[in-house]
């Protein structure tokens, strides 16, 4: 079955620290995204592509980068890990960008940056 | 810019018993989507329901149902029959349609807590 898998699930980090997290989707969809989850914050988006080579900036992309250089993965990474990106971070896919079906997500990756 | 706002963080709900979980928005977009999203204890993202804004009949799944009123950007979630795996946190989520950016903006999200 397709699906969608972020690694770690867990990780503790210094901060300073270059992290990078995984994403990896078996749906052979072109979109794919990055977002953070914080009480009282909801969902904000981090960064997104539209497909291969392409990437962007979200509404907190300030301290993170993406790179796109397949269809299946987007990984995310902190530069230098900072306590304020202390959080949980969601990676979701969708087919393309004029369909409205909405996202498939990941399990998530809880980050803490001590 | 579009907003999405959830003006009820926590609310709790007695076992068979319906609730119903507001949500409002703010765009000039004439054609989008909504969407509300089950957030379990497990972390995983759940798609519940979704509503097409050029449609006026109301978006049903089993004991989901919404309240859609465009003019006023109102988008409240029902839950009828109400069970103990329904506790979980719920997300409005809003997309643009037809603009090809296909980005989800999210709530602050209402943890419901359904008692036995």
């Amino acid at each position: 079955d397709a699906e969608i898998t972020q690694s770690p699930r867990h990780k503790i980090t210094e901060t300073g620290r270059q992290v990078t997290l995984a994403c990896h989707q078996t749906w052979n969809h072109n979109n794919m995204f990055w977002y953070r989850q914080d009480l009282g914050h909801g969902l904000r988006l981090i960064h997104y592509s539209y497909g291969v080579q392409d990437t962007n900036k979200g509404e907190v992309s300030d301290g993170y980068s993406v790179s796109r250089s397949n269809t299946e993965d987007l990984p995310l990474t902190l530069e230098s890990a900072a306590s304020s990106q202390t959080s949980v971070y969601f990676c979701a896919s969708s087919e393309s960008r004029w369909m409205s079906g909405g996202y498939t997500f990941g399990s998530g990756t809880r980050l803490t940056v001590v | 810019a579009q907003t999405v706002t959830q003006s009820q963080p926590e609310m709790s709900v007695q076992e068979a018993e319906t609730v119903t979980l507001s949500c409002t928005y703010d765009t000039s977009e004439s054609n989008y989507y909504l969407f509300w999203y089950k957030q379990p204890p497990s972390r995983q993202m759940i798609l519940v329901i979704r509503q097409e804004a050029y449609k006026q009949q109301n978006a049903t799944e089993n004991r989901f149902s919404v309240n859609f009123q465009k003019a006023a950007k109102s988008f409240s979630l029902k839950i009828s029959d109400s069970q103990l795996g329904d506790t979980a946190m719920y997300f409005c989520a809003f997309m643009t349609a037809g603009g090809a950016t296909n980005k989800l903006i999210f709530g602050t999200g209402t943890l419901l807590a359904v008692q036995p």
